[in-house]
């Protein structure tokens, strides 16, 4: 089975800061998507931004972007000038066909 | 659009009782879930729709059912509740199964003591 493992469960950053948050992945798979989700103590889960397995040029919106490593099966998350708003938990996510694997999580914190 | 709505949005149940999450969307989406949410873990799928009359097993399927009658709604039953069922519920859909990103419902807070 697919897993996806955030080694960090706990990360801050100063404001207008960059900070980078970690994810990996197993699969055998050569096709599926990435993605981070953030979730604000709203409890809602927004998506950050995707990636697909085949695309070798690293996702970015705006001050979001991701380094893909597909033979390391590495998928972290930069964000740029971080901002008080950006504090919540993110989630990295594996999806292939009906399957999607989460990891279990990084808190970040924004210090003003 | 409403997107994806869950009710209700927080239940506290007792041991054995039974009750139903309701979850609907109004993309026209094929593909529909259930994730449960739980500290340290992150979301586990409990069951999956890719459409009306069809459903499947997730991660961790076990002490839920679910049907797909129509493709707007897919709820979960509870049939026996247990405190391991302690949890925050997300319902999430998708235009077809695959690749897509999933939207997901606002979540429901559920209790069993």
């Amino acid at each position: 089975a697919q897993t996806v493992t955030q080694s960090q469960p706990e990360m801050s950053v100063q404001e207008a800061e960059t900070v980078t948050l970690s994810c990996t992945y197993d699969t055998s798979e050569s096709d599926y998507y990435l993605f981070w989700y953030k979730q604000p103590p709203s409890r809602q889960m927004i998506l950050v931004i995707r990636q697909e397995a085949y695309k070798q040029q690293n996702a970015t919106e705006n001050r979001f972007s991701v380094n893909f490593q597909k033979a390391a099966k590495s998928f972290s998350l930069k964000i740029s000038d971080s901002q008080l708003g950006d504090a919540a938990m993110y989630f990295c996510a594996y999806r292939r066909g009906n399957d999607m694997r989460f990891g279990a999580g990084t808190r970040l914190t924004v210090k003003p | 659009n409403a997107g994806v709505t869950q009710t209700p949005k927080f239940q506290v149940l007792k041991t054995g009782q039974s009750m139903t999450l309701q979850c609907a969307q109004d993309m026209n989406h094929e593909y529909m879930s259930w994730y449960r949410q739980d500290p340290g873990m992150g979301l586990r799928l409990i069951h999956y729709s890719v459409g009306a009359g069809i459903t499947d097993q997730g991660e961790v399927p076990n002490g839920y059912n679910v049907s797909r009658s129509t493709t707007e709604d897919f709820p979960l039953r509870l049939l026996s509740a247990a405190p391991s069922q302690t949890s925050v519920y997300f319902c999430a859909s998708s235009p077809t199964s695959g690749y897509n990103e999933q939207f997901f419902g606002p979540g429901t807070r559920l209790t069993v003591l």
